[in-house]
């Protein structure tokens, strides 16, 4: 079946940097998800892409389709405390019309104040 | 706009129990799919339904496990003798598939937490 790697496993940032994670897949996918998940909670949307090539931000959160459809990166610019939690792409694939996303296995990112 | 509803939050059965899992969608959509999470792992895809129709059940196992979306009331997941490794986050998502922009995001209920002892 489809995978996704994403990378970096976990992160241990000072509060204040930016935080960079991907994720890459051996298959084309033509929507690209990122969520947050924190302890207890089920994962929330965070940002959607429907285009190679499209940028697109929320906040301070910013995330890329990459132009080969086969990967993608989410950005986070000036962390705080609260952006602790475990982050997952998730991707679905071309010509389905059932809408089921693949997920990564998360990046677990931890802010120091 | 309430949002996706699981019940109960968490679950625990002994070995050979069923376990039911309930999840109600958000207000418009009716479009549900159910997820397993396990320990420092991703979400894995186990089934899409619409109402009264399983649309893709290739990520549930044959035996023990069968899903149901019913005209009326909630999607239930349901796992008959239950065995040590169905231990897991069972998590619920909707998603409105209706044309535009939002087709294929999905919105997360809060988990159902099974433990089996």
């Amino acid at each position: 079946g489809q995978q996704l790697n994403q990378s970096p496993q976990s992160m241990f940032i000072q509060e204040g940097e930016d935080v960079s994670m991907n994720c890459t897949s051996s298959s084309i996918f033509n929507t690209w998800l990122w969520y947050k998940q924190e302890p207890g909670e089920g994962p929330v949307l965070l940002i959607a892409l429907y285009k190679a090539g499209e940028l697109t931000s929320n906040g301070r959160l910013t995330a890329q389709f990459g132009i080969t459809r086969k990967d993608s990166f989410l950005n986070i610019s000036a962390s705080i405390p609260s952006d602790v939690g475990i982050y997952f792409c998730a991707g679905q694939l071309e010509n389905t019309n059932a809408g089921k996303s693949t997920f990564g296995d998360g990046t677990t990112l931890t802010v120091k104040p | 706009n309430a949002g996706v509803m699981q019940n109960p939050r968490h679950l625990v059965r002994r070995r050979g129990q069923e376990a039911r899992l309930r999840c109600s969608p958000m207000k418009g959509h009716s479009h549900v799919y159910w997820y397993r999470q396990l320990p420092e792992e991703g979400l894995k895809f186990m089934v899409y339904l619409q109402k009264e129709n399983i649309i893709d059940e290739s990520g549930m196992p044959k035996e023990r496990f069968s899903a149901e979306f019913p005209k009326e009331g909630p999607s239930i997941l349901r796992i008959q003798q239950v065995v040590r490794g169905d231990s897991a986050a069972y998590f619920c998502a909707s998603s409105p598939r209706t044309s535009g922009r939002s087709y294929n995001e999905q919105f997360f209920g809060p988990g159902t937490r099974l433990t089996v002892l």
